[in-house]
Parts: structure tokens; sequence; C-alpha cells
């Protein structure tokens, strides 16, 4: 089942900007997930944050979460065109039911 | 119209028996994607069919694992001879057409014992 809200709907931004999405949720979780979409294919997972993290790193990728405002952020520094795609939060609550969020589609102009 | 139905929802199997597990896609979708998470990992892209056809299995262990979407009734995942490492939740989405948003079912956990 699709759950929660991401922002924008859709961004589009210039090669070398940085891009950043927002995911907000409901429920209390054990951890929220960033997933990475390019069209016609499946989900590739980018980063996985628990509940008592506030932030992660991984190459271009940081993730902050705030478990008080109940939402997420993911920013992508010195963006690509290769970055082009939707990207998903999804949050793995604590009867391990997975939900996602209807996702933000990032284009990067080259 | 219902979502993506997944079942069964918990599924016991002892090392060496079988597995199978069933997702009907939403109603006017033929686009059928499955992924396994592992406990406290993200879900991993396994398989993704259209209707009869295997479009891209590139997740797909090489042995003892197998996917079909039919012409009619759900798509199945099997798994053969099951060992402890298959433990984990399986979870397929569907969408109506290539590059569309995908819509996630409630899952299958696979328990070994």
């Amino acid at each position: 089942s699709q759950q929660g809200e991401e922002d924008p709907q859709a961004l589009s931004i210039q090669e070398g900007e940085n891009a950043t999405m927002n995911c907000s949720y409901k429920t209390s979780i054990n951890n929220l997930q960033w997933y990475r979409q390019n069209s016609g294919r499946g989900l590739v997972h980018l980063i996985l944050i628990r509940s008592n993290e506030r932030e992660k790193h991984s190459g271009r990728l940081r993730v902050t979460l705030d478990t008080s405002k109940k939402s997420s952020s993911l920013l992508i520094t010195a963006s690509r065109a290769a970055d082009t795609a939707s990207y998903f939060c999804a949050t793995e609550g604590n009867n391990n039911d997975m939900r996602f969020g209807a996702g933000t589609r990032l284009t990067v102009k080259p | 119209n219902a979502g993506v139905m997944q079942n069964p929802r918990h599924l016991v199997r002892r090392r060496g028996q079988e597995a199978r597990l069933r997702c009907s896609p939403m109603k006017g979708h033929s686009h059928v994607y499955w992924y396994r998470q592992l406990p406290e990992e993200g879900l991993k892209f396994m398989v993704y069919l259209q209707k009869e056809n295997i479009i891209d299995e590139s997740g797909m262990p090489k042995e003892r694992f197998s996917a079909e979407f039919p012409k009619e009734g759900p798509s199945i995942l099997r798994i053969q001879q099951v060992v402890r490492g298959d433990s984990a939740a399986y979870f397929c989405a569907s969408s109506p057409r290539s590059g569309h948003e995908q819509y996630f079912g409630p899952g299958t956990r696979l328990t070994v014992t």
C-alpha cells in the first residue's frame, strides 16, 4: 500500500546543482529507506537510516531523519544527468510493514 | 479496486522444502516486480515480469529460484529446496505499464526452519 508524502512531486534542476527531496510519514518507524527507480526498471536501494540515527552519508547522497517531525530528506549534491530518475522513500514500521511514498521525479538537465 | 495482494502473508518451511509465493497485481496491471528484503536491509530487486514474459531477472539467484506470470492467474515466485538464508520478506509490486509508479503488496514473510 502506498503511504507517506513526498515533496516535491517533480523537480527539475541543472547539472551541478543540488537536489533536495523530502518525505513525511505518519506512524512510528524502525527505519526509513530511500530508493531510486529509473524508467521501466525495478527499485534500487540507496540508503537506510535507522530511527535512532539523524544523518547518514553515502557518496553524493545525504539523508537526514527527524523523528519528532516524522520527516526525512534526501540531498543529492553536484547532480548529474544520470541522476534523472524517480526517488521514493519507504518506512518500515514496528511490525515490519513497509510503506512507500508516491515518489519525486527528478530531472537533471545537462 | 483492490490493491496488490500477496499470499500467504506468512510461510514456514523446513529446509529442503519448496516455497511458493503468490502475487495478484492490481486490476489492469500487467507488470509485476519481485523484491526480497533481508532483516534490517532494504528491498533488493529480483525479477521483473510482464504477462507470460520475464523482462529482467538480473536480481534472481541462479539456482533454486524461478518466477512466472501466466496469462491467467497470479504471479508465482518459487523457491526450491529452501535454505535458512532464504528467510526474508518477499514483496511484489505491480504497475500498469513500464515506467509507471509501482504499487506494493503487503509482502510474504518466509521463515525456513
